[in-house]
């Protein structure tokens, strides 16, 4: 059974749209994580989370904000989409800090 | 700069065959996690290392913290084995990741 589920599995959004990825757990972990992934590249850190009710900045979190309402529910949101966020979005999660993590199987948004 | 290089890029092999894909740090890692972005663009956990070897059936990693690499070994590589290999290793307050190795089995 997966632990780190992801809905949706991919969407569609005019630029300008309000678009919200979700991300649920039952690791039972703290940490948790989004990352975008572009083609040919590896993974980018957007937002983090160690505890529900706060989330930290990763390195590139311009136009995007994070939602950690509960230990196993973390939200990434975007106000207003744009066509350079078009990517593939993973969540993850983590028991500690820089310990292995588990990843979602990812959301494919594309921004037109 | 960029704190992790990963090599070769892009890697063919024909079944059975194997290879080595290499992970090199600029700076000293505590641990390194190897995955691999499946046909369907799920990521599979295949280690996750502090220090030492594993093995798990053909697959093989090591990683080595103070000469700052870790490599991932393929031996007799299958068609089910293709995809994008990527390594990952906290590096103070972050976690960096290699731009990805794409794996290609042919028969």
């Amino acid at each position: 059974e997966a632990a780190v589920t992801q809905s949706p599995r991919s969407k569609v959004a005019v630029t300008g749209g309000k678009v919200t990825l979700s991300c649920h757990q039952t690791n039972n972990h703290d940490y948790m994580y989004w990352y975008r992934q572009d083609t040919g590249h590896g993974l980018r850190l957007i937002h983090y989370s160690y505890v529900a009710d706060s989330t930290e900045k990763g390195d590139i979190p311009d136009g995007y904000k994070a939602s950690r309402p509960s230990q196993e529910n973390f939200s990434l949101i975007l106000e207003l989409a744009s066509l350079s966020q078009t990517a593939v979005y993973f969540c993850a999660s983590s028991r500690d800090w820089g310990v292995e993590q588990y990843f979602g199987p990812g959301t494919r948004l594309t921004v037109l | 700069g960029d704190q992790v290089e990963q090599s070769p890029s892009a890697l063919s092999l024909h079944e059975g065959t194997g290879s080595a894909l290499r992970c090199n740090f600029t700076t000293t890692m505590r641990a390194v996690q190897w995955f691999r972005k499946n046909s369907r663009g799920s990521l599979i956990n295949l280690f996750y290392l502090a220090s030492g070897t594993k093995e798990n059936g053909r697959l093989k990693s090591a990683f080595d913290s103070k000469e700052r690499y870790s490599t991932l070994h393929i031996r007799d590589a299958q068609l089910e084995d293709s995809g994008t290999y990527f390594c990952a290793a906290p590096g103070g307050y972050k976690v960096v990741f290699g731009s990805g190795t794409r794996l290609l089995v042919s028969p």
